[in-house]
């Protein structure tokens, strides 16, 4: 089946840890999204990537990294740097970038102990 | 600036009753996309409907209709004959074009959670 897995569904991290979040597609989309969401709130652009082995930062990516070396590969670094890093992650991807669907996956839940 | 208004926070009704989600945007191009999507509790987005700019037809899919009025700048949603599985937050977004490289980004609504008792 076509879709979007992101893994782990949940992570737990201590402060002052790195964590990598993982984000696979398999629809043969050209653009992906990191997003965060916070209860209650809308979702927060983090880093988008248009094509392989390019990036750019959305409205939220102080103390975050990607890296797209692959097109079906999108990963997330939560650096130490994220003062807030307690949130759900939601990875996304569309064929383009404009206004094409966005496609998101399953979401994980990171924790800060 | 673009912005998405989901004035309503949270929504109760009871089974088989009908209810409006609402959905107020802004933004200076004529040219723009509309979009709702599902978060059930599991927590992925499910994608419901996107409309652009230029046609104001309403749409119904099965129970899903949708009321675009750009007088207004409202994108509406509205279930008929809720069910238990309608439970979930709906998020409503908007989309500008894209300009040259730039990346046509998806502005995103802070959600209406609506229950749906038994």
């Amino acid at each position: 089946d076509g879709g979007i897995t992101q893994s782990p569904k949940y992570l737990f991290r201590k402060e002052g840890q790195n964590v990598t979040l993982s984000c696979e597609q398999n629809l043969n989309h050209d653009a992906m999204y990191w997003y965060r969401q916070d209860p209650g709130q809308g979702l927060r652009l983090i880093y988008y990537s248009q094509i392989v082995n390019d990036f750019q930062k959305g409205d939220i990516a102080e103390g975050y990294s990607v890296s797209r070396e692959k097109k079906e590969s999108f990963p997330l670094t939560v650096t130490s740097a994220q003062k807030n890093p307690t949130a759900f992650y939601l990875c996304a991807s569309s064929i383009g970038t404009g206004p094409d669907t966005q496609y998101f996956g399953p979401g994980t839940r990171l924790t800060v102990l | 600036a673009q912005k998405v208004t989901q004035a309503q926070t949270e929504i109760s009704v009871v089974e088989k009753e009908d209810v409006t989600l609402d959905c107020v945007y802004e933004t200076r191009d004529t040219t723009y996309y509309l979009f709702w999507y599902k978060q059930p509790p599991s927590g992925e987005l499910v994608f419901l409907i996107r409309r652009n700019s230029f046609d104001e037809q309403n749409e119904i899919s099965g129970r899903y209709s949708w009321n675009f009025q750009k007088s207004t700048s409202s994108f509406n949603f509205t279930i008929t004959a809720s069910q238990v599985v309608d439970s979930a937050v709906y998020f409503c977004a908007l989309s500008e074009p894209r300009r040259g490289s730039t990346l046509g980004r998806l502005y995103f609504g802070r959600g209406t959670q609506l229950t749906v008792w038994p």
